[in-house]
């Protein structure tokens, strides 16, 4: 089981907003990272730290943490963020690392 | 830019042992900031984080593998290594290598390879 615990599943409307989430005591220590894994291909990272996007993710992403709660949003979701997303950060331990379970995000 | 290629023996049959190599191209793997990580996904699953090495040969493996998990560098070369001994059906997975990062609070991986499937079977 994973210390990160994520719904399996959300979607949203294309164009509207949505918000995944991660839940785990360690998210009250560390932030989390968030991934964005299509079918067949690598994960690629979309968010890590303090809502810090690497270069060319979109400004539709965010991430934001409360408690022992981190969150992905998507601003105007669109077809193209239809994908796995998972988030990752340190375990209760500090020693190690842990992956949420995943939540499969659908774009109607 | 840093690009990482996974690559090893697509089967391995039961109780043998798993060996794959990440190749680092277009940076140092000797540089003191990262982290070389393996992930692995079995089929229609998450993601499970293996273990990482410091270029120091440093390691830490997810408790759930260590007792069959080794990871190796050799700087020389620009690769790191995977071992997984003893392996199972249960193993089959698409393995992954990525470049981790970490500062205090938080970890994220910036670099994956492309993965590569392993299948254990007879």
């Amino acid at each position: 089981s994973s210390e990160l615990t994520q719904d399996p599943a959300v979607s949203v409307a294309l164009g509207q907003t949505v918000r995944i989430t991660c839940q785990g005591d360690s998210l009250r220590n560390y932030y989390a990272s968030w991934y964005q894994q299509k079918p067949g291909q690598a994960p690629i990272l979309v968010i890590y730290g303090h809502n810090n996007r690497p270069s060319g993710i979109p400004d539709r992403f965010s991430g934001s943490s409360s408690g022992n709660t981190a969150s992905l949003t998507i601003s105007g979701a669109q077809a193209e963020d239809e994908a796995d997303y998972y988030c990752h950060s340190r375990d209760s331990s500090g020693n190690h690392v842990v992956f949420g379970g995943g939540t499969q995000l659908t774009v109607l | 830019q840093v690009q990482l290629q996974e690559s090893g023996p697509g089967l391995v049959k039961p109780s043998q042992t798993l060996s794959l190599t990440c190749t680092v191209s277009g940076g140092s793997i000797s540089s003191g900031r990262y982290y070389w990580s393996w992930i692995r996904q079995h089929p229609g699953k998450g993601l499970e984080w293996i273990g990482y090495i410091y270029y120091n040969g440093s390691t830490y493996y997810n408790p759930s593998l260590k007792s069959r998990v080794a990871i190796s560098v050799d700087t020389s070369k620009s690769h790191f290594s995977l071992e997984l001994s003893s392996v199972t059906a249960a193993d089959t997975a698409v393995f992954y290598c990525a470049r981790g990062y970490t500062v205090v609070q938080y970890w994220y991986f910036d670099v994956w390879g492309r993965g590569t499937l392993v299948a254990v079977s007879s």
